[in-house]
């Protein structure tokens, strides 16, 4: 089964700055099938990139994802007081399960 | 407007099955391509994918869980159903439906995120 490991578990910024968040396959993973989700405390999960880069409906431009292979990336360019929220990757390639990381938890500073 | 809510028991004793219920609204899972998962998340802790569920009735279930969960549509209420059997008190979580909406070319549908959620339903599992 592909395990995606996150890093940081936690990242701790203030507003303004810009926050990298990795996530690592444990195998190549075509890059059309994975996934970013932000979730703020008591909701559910919000799609934010789907296809590794692709940002999903109304998700604003400061959200960015890149990479391929093993190595995923969620970029924010410059985080807003909203950002603050744990976000999750997910793979969604070849047949279920489609797994996800154990997340990462913007904080601020 | 897409909506999905989950339905259930909020407490469970050890032993005994779960089932919960998805509701849902502004979509049909007729539609070819279309699927609806269950995630579920432990407090505090990491979400875990568990099962999906398609429009042609092809069912995915996590490996580790297989033995204890089943999925069922009833396409024409719009609903999903999910039973966990055995319950242990590691199966205390919110539990998540959410829909995998279509990723069809001519020929083949292929895998999908998840682009809408329900709420989440906690689920307590406590004699």
């Amino acid at each position: 089964e592909l395990v995606l490991t996150q890093s940081p578990g936690t990242l701790s910024l203030s507003p303004g700055e810009r926050a990298t968040l990795s996530c690592r396959a444990s195998q190549s993973i075509n890059s059309h099938y994975l996934a970013w989700y932000q979730q703020k405390p008591g909701q559910a999960p919000r799609l934010l990139i789907y296809g590794a880069s692709s940002r999903s409906t109304d998700i604003p431009d400061r959200f960015s994802g890149s990479g391929s292979g093993t190595d995923f990336t969620l970029t924010i360019s410059r985080v807003e007081p909203e950002d603050f929220a744990v976000y999750h990757c997910q793979h969604y390639w070849n047949s279920p399960p489609n797994t996800f990381g154990q997340g990462t938890r913007l904080e601020i500073k | 407007q897409i909506t999905l809510k989950e339905s259930g028991p909020t407490l469970v004793k050890p032993t005994q099955t779960l089932t919960l219920t998805c509701s849902f609204s502004g979509f049909s899972l007729s539609t070819r391509g279309v699927g609806v998962g269950w995630i579920r998340q432990p407090p505090g802790k990491a979400l875990q994918w568990l099962a999906l569920i398609y429009w042609d009735d092809d069912k995915h279930y996590s490996p580790s869980l297989k033995s204890k969960l089943t999925v069922t549509k009833d396409t024409s209420r719009n609903q999903v159903v999910l039973t966990v059997t055995n319950m242990d008190p590691i199966d205390t979580a919110t539990y998540y439906c959410a829909r995998s909406p279509p990723n069809c070319g001519s020929g083949s549908c292929y895998p999908n995120t998840f682009d809408m959620w329900g709420q989440g339903t906690m689920v307590t599992v406590s004699s």
